[in-house]
């Protein structure tokens, strides 16, 4: 298995509350995504890193923030959750080019 | 705007036979496919990729076909078993590097095979 880790793995918040997932990879990979996953919608990105402090929106990127303070970490912040951010959170790694390896997910439930 | 697209939210085989799962794409600036299994409560893992050069990539039970003009690829599973049985998602993304490269997902088709 790619060496890639997210936490917390189960989490219940209430809503309006900050909320920060972790994501720690060991394979010095460049790129790192986060992707939710919501029946109907398959996977979407929420917001990529392609180097350090280099970070830039996807496709759902409201209510979201990001940081990338070193190779390995890659933090998704939901600044106020909301019901519409109960979801399964992935995150993944990638060279420049090649497959990427995806975390076993985290599931969020904002209340 | 949809960029990947997999029509068939679900598709169910007999154990032996032939599973075609498709996808269409509308960015005709991808140059490289993948394709991912997932089984619940676990992350996507890669099962088989092809560049836009090729028209065809086999790894084992799987072959995955691209026909750029039609701007469509599509996975096949010979002999589909019952092991198979998972979501299947189509990603497309642009190989240039630096801020492009990012993997762009379809919504996924539930493939179930039945023994």
């Amino acid at each position: 298995d790619a060496g890639i880790t997210q936490s917390p793995r189960h989490k219940v918040t209430e809503t309006g509350t900050p909320v920060t997932l972790r994501c720690h990879q060991t394979e010095n990979h460049r790129y790192m995504y986060w992707y939710r996953q919501d029946p109907g919608h398959g996977l979407r990105l929420i917001h990529y890193s392609y180097g350090v402090k280099d970070t830039d929106k996807g496709e759902v990127s409201d209510g979201y923030s990001v940081s990338r303070s070193k190779t390995e970490d890659f933090l998704l912040t939901l600044e106020s959750a909301t019901s519409s951010q109960t979801s399964v959170y992935f995150c993944a790694i990638s060279d420049q080019k090649g497959e990427a390896f995806f975390g076993q997910g985290t599931r969020l439930t904002v209340v | 705007d949809q960029q990947v697209k997999q029509n068939s939210p679900s598709l169910s085989v007999q154990e032996g036979r032939i599973s075609i799962l498709n996808c269409d794409y509308t960015n005709s600036m991808f140059d490289y496919f993948l394709w991912y299994k997932k089984y619940p409560a676990e992350g996507p893992t890669f099962l088989i990729s092809i560049s836009s050069i090729k028209d065809k990539n086999e790894d084992g039970r799987f072959t995955v076909f691209l026909n750029k003009s039609a701007k469509h690829l599509s996975l096949h599973i010979v002999p589909s078993q019952p092991g198979d049985s998972a979501v299947y998602f189509c990603a497309a993304s642009l190989s240039g590097g630096g801020s492009n490269y990012k993997l762009t997902f379809g919504k996924g088709t539930l493939l179930t095979v039945n023994p």
